[in-house]
């Protein structure tokens, strides 16, 4: 079993609607948590970031984190056909320096 | 364009041979990352240099090396190349922060 599980889909929503994107982690020492977003042939970009449990909101996206369940979110508002887009998790424990555990992607698709 | 520039983009060669990947980070980070993203196994963390050494060290297979030189370029070296080495080839840099992660566009590779 993979340390990080994430549903691949792909998830097809309407333009304008809300997407929720979810993670799954075993690793209790997990700390840091991140949301990344990788279009077709590019590398991953950072969208959120958190530490530790709690909520985060930017602009249209917003993050939580729940320690307890080992269960991370990210939604979207009011979805554009520009957030088609793979998502990543990405997780790190306070003691493994800088080095990231990734899920292994939900591509999402808006449709106009 | 993110800062970080992996060269070459594209790589064709065949099983046996031995390539070179190379980055160089944004400007200002000490911090160079290898990840490898295949479709099974999604983005996996290979090895981490801070400043010229090495600081982390994931699943990276004996037959890959890495170094990081005095003008904190990277190269990664595969060597005895297989089919399964087929994969797109990512590098990320930070100046050390757990969220100032930037990944470059990667480098695929294809192996016949």
């Amino acid at each position: 079993q993979k340390e990080v599980e994430q549903d691949p889909g792909p998830l097809s929503v309407p333009e304008g609607a809300i997407v929720s994107l979810n993670c799954t982690y075993s690793n209790s020492a997990f700390q840091y948590f991140m949301w990344y977003r990788q279009y077709s042939r590019k590398g991953p970009e950072l969208l959120m970031y958190t530490y530790s449990s709690g909520n985060k909101e930017d602009g249209r996206f917003t993050a939580q984190v729940d320690k307890s369940s080992k269960y991370i979110s990210l939604f979207i508002r009011d979805s554009q056909p520009s957030d088609s887009a793979t998502y990543l998790c990405a997780m790190s424990a306070s003691n493994a320096g800088n080095m990231l555990t990734f899920g292994g992607g939900t591509r999402l698709m808006v449709k106009p | 364009d993110s800062g970080v520039t992996q060269t070459p983009k594209h790589l064709i060669t065949a099983t046996g041979q031995r390539v070179t990947l190379r980055c160089s980070p944004r400007s200002g980070d000490l911090s160079v990352y290898w990840y490898q993203q295949s479709l099974d196994q999604g983005l996996q963390f290979l090895i981490q240099y801070y400043n010229g050494e090495e600081r982390a060290k994931g699943n990276i297979l004996e037959r890959f090396s890495a170094q990081q030189f005095p003008d904190l370029h990277s190269e990664l070296n595969l060597s005895s190349l297989e089919l399964g080495d087929s994969a797109l080839y990512f590098c990320a840099s930070s100046q050390g922060q757990i969220d100032g992660y930037t990944f470059g566009s990667g480098t695929r590779l294809t192996v016949v």
